[in-house]
């Protein structure tokens, strides 16, 4: 059974950096075409990717925010972190973390996190 | 990067009809589109991949159509469940890019 939980701070100062964490289970990022992303959403907004990263560390990310996106994995942990630089209240929004369907020929997302609400405010 | 324009914002609909929902791409995605579904308060659930291919436990009301630019999601009969906002993704392209959602909403 795959589950994903975020975590991170609920209230983030702007010009701070934001850390958030994707824990996992039920699958393994040294897995071959295994992957996890981070999508956000502001509140009553559409879906907005970030940023996924595979099991052999390739890493891709939403050119809008590319310079101050960082995604990284864990494996021993069954961790993802994604950390984001100088934020804005723009960047205020629920951060979800996903897993890649494995058995398509690219990137869509069949479980989700709960989601992480964040507050850019100061 | 691809834009995904979806049609309409909002769908009124009754129980028992049928749903239409579309999604345009601003370029040639070929099949490589998704669509999910997402209750408020809920993270997304993946629907279809690959313009018509249902994900896992995902009841055979719903279908998937289109290639290139124009997509389509029917829901044959309306449920009352089904009563949500749906999102198109592309996957052809980097960034993958989500529709701005059409709201199913009950008649």
């Amino acid at each position: 059974q795959i589950t994903l939980k975020e975590s991170g701070p609920t209230l983030v100062k702007p010009a701070q950096t934001l850390t958030l964490t994707c824990t996992f289970s039920g699958f393994s990022l040294t897995t071959n075409g295994v992957g996890v992303g981070w999508i956000r959403q502001p509140p009553g907004k559409a879906l907005e990717w970030l940023a996924t990263i595979y099991w052999n560390e390739d890493k891709h990310y939403s050119p809008s925010l590319n310079s101050g996106l960082t995604i990284t994995k864990d494996t021993s942990k069954n961790q993802v972190v994604l950390t984001m630089t100088n934020v804005d209240s723009v960047d205020t929004a629920t951060y979800y973390c996903a897993h890649r369907l494995t058995y398509s020929g690219g990137w869509y997302f069949d479980y989700w996190g709960q989601g992480t609400l964040v507050t850019v405010s100061s | 990067e691809i834009v995904l324009t979806q049609s309409p914002a909002t769908l009124s609909l009754s129980p028992g009809e049928r749903a239409t929902l579309s999604c345009r791409a601003s370029q040639r995605v070929g099949s490589y589109l998704g669509w999910y579904q997402q209750k408020p308060g809920q993270a997304p659930r993946l629907l279809i991949y690959d313009a018509f291919n249902r994900a896992t436990g995902i009841p055979a009301r719903f279908s998937g159509s289109g290639s290139g630019t124009d997509f389509t999601l029917t829901i044959s009969s309306l449920e009352t469940e089904d009563f949500a906002v749906y999102y198109c993704q592309q996957r052809a392209n980097w960034p993958i890019t989500f529709g701005q959602g059409t709201r199913l909403e009950i008649k």
